[in-house]
């Protein structure tokens, strides 16, 4: 069992829906991260958040560490923010634990 | 432009032929990592190095080695190659081990082992 669950695995959205994508795990930790990957490309890290929320342009991380959850929310969606989303937690030992994303598709 | 540098972009390779998959970084980073990513598993860490001269084992180590000569350099070797090793490898970088720091990822080097 992934110790980080991703909700939904896919996700497909019109241009301009408000989307959210969420991340519960089962351990305490001292930071989350969220990453995304396009299609056939390499892998950014676009937050790494240990309390309250960040914001960058038209994407949102929010995290609830008493309830081991994390959001990831993208206002007026495009067809570019069509990607993988993955989030991760530190484990022990450099080893960080990563969900299995959830694929996004927003359409025209 | 600072970043990760993997080489090669993508390889086909015999069974039981040997490879290694090299990394290369500018940002003077203390922390490597080497992940393979399959389908429907997400990303495993196979091993890591948080500071030079030394390594640790991931999830998936079998079949792998790893070397940290200088704080450059994380080159990733497959001693005798296998088909269940096709997959598609990610070196990463952070400023310590701690997971409390970003993550900077190399483009990836897909193998296909026949």
């Amino acid at each position: 069992k992934n110790e980080v669950e991703q909700s939904p695995q896919n996700l497909t959205a019109q241009e301009g829906e408000f989307i959210t994508i969420n991340c519960s795990y089962s351990v305490g930790i001292s930071a989350l991260h969220w990453l995304q990957q396009h299609p056939g490309g390499g892998i950014v890290s676009l937050f790494m958040l240990s309390s309250g929320k960040k914001k960058h342009g038209r994407l949102i991380a929010t995290i609830n560490i008493q309830e081991k959850h994390s959001s990831l929310h993208i206002t007026a969606s495009h067809p570019r923010d069509s990607a993988v989303y993955i989030c991760a937690r530190p484990g022990t030992a450099s080893k960080l634990t990563f969900g299995t994303g959830t694929r996004l598709q927003v359409t025209l | 432009i600072a970043g990760i540098t993997q080489a090669p972009t993508s390889q086909i390779l015999a069974a039981g032929r040997r490879m290694t998959l090299r990394c290369t970084q500018d940002m003077r980073h203390n922390a490597m990592y080497w992940y393979r990513q399959d389908l429907g598993l997400g990303l495993r860490l196979i091993h890591y190095s948080n500071t030079a001269g030394t390594t640790g084992k991931g999830e998936v180590p079998d079949g792998y080695s790893v070397s940290r000569a200088n704080t450059d350099d994380f080159p990733l070797t497959l001693a005798s190659a296998v088909p269940s090793q096709t997959s598609v490898y990610f070196c990463a970088s952070s400023v310590d081990g701690s997971g409390a720091n970003v993550l900077t990822f190399g483009a990836g080097s897909r193998l296909t082992v026949l």
